[in-house]
This record gives structure tokens, sequence and C-alpha cells, in this order.
């Protein structure tokens, strides 16, 4: 099956201070979604970004899919940011995810 | 608010028991998936139903089984639990051709 690998792992910034969230994925996908899961475990859709760039508010991501990969950039963090950052694809239209592991953020005040 | 809504959000019990979880997908979607988060193994898909037909099923044990019902809401089914059934178990809806998945708030389960 399809592999989705989320770096980095972990991540601990100053309130303030931008980032980038790396997602590869291993085949071509036709989905692929950011997750926030916040610290109640909720995942929050982020973003539904197969390919091309989107943005909202603090938040934008940029998927380039012939180069099987994904970027999460957010900007000017603050504390309500912290939690887990899910990568996940999906090969087909009403296929599964397949999720990454995540990369847990921590903000600090 | 997702749209999907799952019931109970907690859920207490013994090893050995069986328990229900539910989940209402958003209106008008036809497609329910089944996640599972445990530490180990992540989120991994479950099983998937479209419009009451199972439609693909991923690493789920012989012990759990799931059904979708006429009016579109889905029913996971554990039985014979064991400590490493604990986890939060998801529910997700998709539209007609739409593949973006919503996801509802999950059921954390503690088997004792």
């Amino acid at each position: 099956g399809i592999q989705v690998e989320q770096s980095p792992p972990d991540l601990i910034l100053q309130e303030g201070a931008n980032s980038t969230l790396r997602c590869n994925f291993s085949d071509s996908v036709n989905n692929l979604q950011w997750f926030h899961q916040n610290p109640w475990g909720q995942l929050i859709n982020l973003f539904y970004i197969p390919s091309g760039t989107k943005q909202n508010g603090r938040l934008s991501a940029t998927t380039v899919a012939t180069e099987r990969y994904s970027l999460l950039y957010i900007s000017s963090s603050q504390t309500t940011d912290s939690g887990v950052y899910f990568c996940a694809v999906g090969r087909a239209a009403g296929n599964k995810l397949t999720f990454g592991g995540g990369t847990r953020v921590l903000v600090k005040p | 608010d997702s749209g999907v809504t799952q019931t109970p959000k907690h859920l207490i019990t013994a090893t050995g028991q069986r328990v229900t979880l539910r989940c209402s997908p958003r209106s008008g979607d036809l497609s329910v998936y089944w996640y599972q988060q445990s530490l180990d193994q992540g989120l991994q898909f479950l099983i998937q139903y479209y419009n009451g037909e199972e439609r693909a099923k991923g690493n789920i044990l012989e012990r759990f089984s799931a059904q979708q019902f006429p009016d579109l809401h889905s029913e996971l089914n554990l039985s014979s639990l064991e400590l490493g059934d604990s986890a939060l178990y998801f529910c997700a809806s998709s539209g007609v051709g739409v593949t973006e998945a919503f996801f509802g708030q999950g059921t954390r389960l503690t088997v004792v």
C-alpha cells in the first residue's frame, strides 16, 4: 500500500515563530488532506489539497503531486496551534485515507 | 463542527465484553469510514461502507464488525474486548464523487 512519511516527528516553537511541516507519499494520489488533532483528540480538517496551494489565515499548504510531497506552513504560531498535525492521502475518490505518523507541535508562550 | 456525530464520546468496559459505537454521517454523505487510533499503531483504517454495502476492509479484527443502516448511520461492534483494543475510534464520511473526508469527534474506548 501507499506509504506516508511526515517530518519532523516533533517540533517545539516559541510563540510567533514560523514553521514548515512536510509530508512525503510513495505513489500518486487523488486526495490529500491535512488535519490538526487538538489536545481533546478531535481531528480538525485544515486543507483538502491534492495539488496546488491554499491559504487559510496563518496556515497555508502546498502539494507538488508530481514530486509526491506536501508542505504545511504555520506562520506567527500561537499556543492554540499546539497538537498533532496529520497528513493523509487517498488513491481515488471515495477511497480510504492512509495517514502519516504525524508531527507533534508544541508552541510555548 | 464537522457534521459527523459519534456516540458515545467515552466508554469504559471490562475485558471480554461487547460494545457498539454509533456514527451518523454528514447529511447526504453515502460513505462511512471507521478508523482506529492507538498509541502504537497510529491512525489505521478499519472498514468502509457505501450506501449500506461494505466497500473496503482494512486492518479490522474478526472480533470487530460493522454495518450501515438504510438511514445511513453506521455502527461498529467490538466483541470479546481485550486491553489492547483500548483506543480512539473515529468515524468519517464523504459525499458522492467527493474525496474530502470529515471526521467525527471520536469515541474513546478504555478496556479495563
